[in-house]
């Protein structure tokens, strides 16, 4: 049982390069999401997913796609990467079931130059 | 729109000592869930304790305990006898009841522990 699986665990980018992160989970999770997490701001949820074919957007959902064809994967997308996208990424899911716990992925540190 | 705010960006304690980390938040819900995560400069997010906000009792995890005043929307952690261990950025965070996956999370404070 893996859990949460992100890669690539750190990555740099060139302004205007397109790239996808990838994360799949194992444990047959509905919701899935994407966060941000940037120095004093905390983690900010970019996109998020209650089940195969559903995604809807969070909080700082600009530059960034996303699709969810399995339940078990759900990829993000910079189509387009600039500075501002300097960040570590965290993919998580749940079960979704009352007070569950989200798991985390090991986060991609993603720098662009 | 909900927000959650720690306002101590950095706290130090002494190893064996007791240290309380604040977070405020703010929202209208009546149903909803608090949670402290643990970030360890492994990068992995560990859960440390969460607290339903329907249950009147305080949460506690071995060592960790909460002080969670609905009045007031404030929700404290508390370590007790410090360790080495604990040492991290540890984070505040806020969901709606029925909005599994969505957190909302506060911007962090980093604890220090010194032997």
């Amino acid at each position: 049982n893996a859990g949460v699986t992100q890669t690539p665990k750190f990555q740099v980018l060139k302004t205007g390069q397109s790239m996808t992160l990838q994360c799949a989970q194992d444990m047959n999770h509905e919701y899935m999401s994407w966060y941000r997490q940037d120095p004093g701001m905390g983690l900010r949820l970019i996109h998020y997913s209650v089940g195969a074919g559903i995604t809807d957007q969070g909080e700082v959902p600009n530059g960034y796609n996303v699709s969810r064809s399995t339940t078990e994967d759900f990829p993000l997308r910079l189509l387009s990467a600039a500075p501002s996208q300097t960040s570590v990424y965290f993919c998580a899911s749940s079960s979704g079931q009352t007070n569950e716990k989200l798991f985390f992925g090991s986060g991609t540190q993603l720098s662009v130059l | 729109a909900q927000t959650v705010t720690q306002s101590q960006p950095e706290m130090s304690v002494q190893e064996a000592e007791t240290v309380t980390l604040s977070c405020t938040y703010d929202t209208s819900e009546s149903d909803y869930y608090l949670f402290w995560y643990k970030q360890p400069p492994s990068r992995q997010m560990i859960l440390v304790i969460r607290q339903e906000a329907y249950k009147q009792q305080n949460a506690t995890e071995n060592r960790f305990s909460v002080n969670f005043q609905k009045a007031a929307k404030s929700f404290s952690l508390k370590i007790s006898d410090s360790q080495l261990g604990d040492a991290a950025m540890y984070f505040c965070a806020y969901r709606s009841a029925g909005q599994g996956g969505k957190l909302i999370f506060g911007q962090g404070t980093e604890l220090s522990v010194k032997p």
